[in-house]
């Protein structure tokens, strides 16, 4: 099955900063690679997300880039705000199977004004 | 508003005491899912269901059972619960057809078995 490793595991940047995650992924079928956003005590929440015939998505301060060739994917923000401290998960799955998505562990990301 | 239901939000119970955790959308979703959370160790799919009457397992699926009676619904039970399934319990959705399938996450249901 999928595997997906995800680092760093924690992430402290200053104010204003860019924050990188990056995520690797096992099962050269995986086609579809969210981001999900936990906030303490809550669900996590779709930010952004990219299939595997594109290469880079752009979200105002959110983009997301993918690297077919070496199962990669990473999650940049730039410009950080306090309101960006959250536990961010990727995942992988392939939509042409059981769309089940498998995540990573987490990166717990804090932004320190 | 559409949304992921899920029912309790805390659960205190002892040691083989059985309980479900309810699931419910409103969102006509085929695809639904059940994950665990424990720190350090991220979201671990439990079981999973593509449609009404299909559930499989996922990566964590020992000491669980779900049902999908109806596409609405997809209710967690454990059986005979056991301390280490202490954990933060998510229902998720979506739609399983390519480029519909962002996934929805219910509030989620705190387990404490003690």
């Amino acid at each position: 099955g999928e595997n997906v490793e995800q680092h760093p595991s924690t992430l402290s940047v200053q104010e204003g900063d860019s924050a990188v995650i990056k995520c690797t992924y096992s099962d050269s079928a995986s086609n579809y690679f969210p981001w999900y956003k936990q906030e303490l005590g809550k669900r996590p929440q779709l930010i952004i997300d990219i299939r595997s015939n594109v290469g880079e998505k752009k979200d105002q301060r959110i983009a997301v880039t993918l690297n077919k060739t070496a199962k990669h994917f990473s999650l940049h923000i730039t410009e950080t705000q306090p309101e960006d401290s959250a536990v961010y998960f990727c995942a992988a799955s392939s939509e042409a199977g059981s769309y089940q998505l498998t995540f990573g562990k987490g990166t717990k990301l804090s932004v320190i004004p | 508003e559409a949304q992921v239901t899920q029912n309790p939000r805390y659960l205190i119970t002892v040691t083989g005491k059985k309980l479900t955790v309810t699931c419910s959308q409103n969102m006509n979703h085929e695809y639904m899912s059940w994950y665990r959370q424990d720190p350090g160790l991220g979201l671990r799919q439990i079981y999973y269901s593509m449609n009404v009457e299909v559930t499989d397992k996922g990566d964590v699926p020992e000491g669980y059972k779900v049902s999908r009676k109806e596409k609405r619904n997809f209710p967690l039970i454990l059986e005979s619960p056991s301390p280490n399934q202490t954990s933060l319990y998510f229902c998720a959705s979506s739609f399983s057809a390519q480029g519909r399938n962002e996934a929805f996450f219910g509030q989620g249901t705190r387990l404490t078995v003690v």
